[in-house]
């Protein structure tokens, strides 16, 4: 079946640590991107990645970082500085940018005490 | 508008009923609008991607209406069934591809 993980679904951590979000997609597209979601509020686009080996900041990118050496790979890394990282964190993909759907995966929730 | 907003923020429905709901969006550097469904403890699924000004899409009994000019879009539901109890979610693509999402309508169908 083609789609798009992501793991773990429920992560915990401590503050001051960082941690990785896993997404993967096996549907071959160019395009990745990540989401997160607060109550109350729409998705807001972290980073996204139009290709490998390259990535864009999104409207919230601070305290965030991402790496897109393959193709089917797009983790994200909640750093340390990340004041409110507490959150539901959506990965996507679609074929490439511009009028392209976009392909949810099932979230991570994060919670950091 | 500077954001993209969705009211109402919910509603319920009695199934058989008809329902409609608005998203409202900035009308400069506009270049498409999506609509998802959102399903509890589902990912968002893309129901249209609506470019052109007065351009109107359907899926079964689903439907969309843009008006780019005035920025906003409508979505219908028509005959609402059980299954159909959603958050719909829209988004503006601007043109420098990066996408705004509303906060979303939730639908709530009463059988």
């Amino acid at each position: 079946d083609g789609g798009i993980t992501q793991s773990p679904k429920y992560l915990f951590r401590k503050e001051g640590q960082n941690v990785t979000l896993s997404c993967e997609q096996n549907l071959n597209h160019d395009a990745m991107y990540w989401y997160r979601q607060d109550p109350g509020q729409g998705l807001r686009l972290i980073y996204y990645s139009q290709i490998v080996n390259d990535f864009q900041k999104g409207d919230i990118a601070e305290g965030y970082s991402v790496s897109r050496e393959k193709k089917e790979s797009f983790p994200l890394t909640v750093t340390s500085a990340q004041k409110n990282p507490t959150a539901f964190y959506l990965c996507a993909s679609s074929r490439g940018q511009g009028v392209y759907e976009q392909y949810f995966g099932p979230g991570t929730r994060l919670t950091v005490t | 508008i500077l954001n993209v907003e969705q009211s109402p923020q919910s509603l319920h429905v009695q199934e058989g009923d008809s329902t409609n709901f608005t998203c409202s969006f900035p009308s400069s550097n506009f270049y498409a609008l999506h609509w998802y469904r959102w399903e509890t403890a589902k990912s968002p699924e893309a129901l249209f991607v609506m470019t052109l000004n007065g351009d109107e899409k359907k899926k079964g009994r689903i439907s969309a209406t843009l008006n780019t000019k005035e920025g906003y879009s409508y979505l219908y539901i028509k005959g609402s069934q059980p299954e159909d109890s959603a958050t719909y979610l829209c988004a503006r693509l601007s043109d420098d591809y990066k996408l705004s999402f509303g906060a979303g309508t939730t639908v709530t169908v009463r059988a």
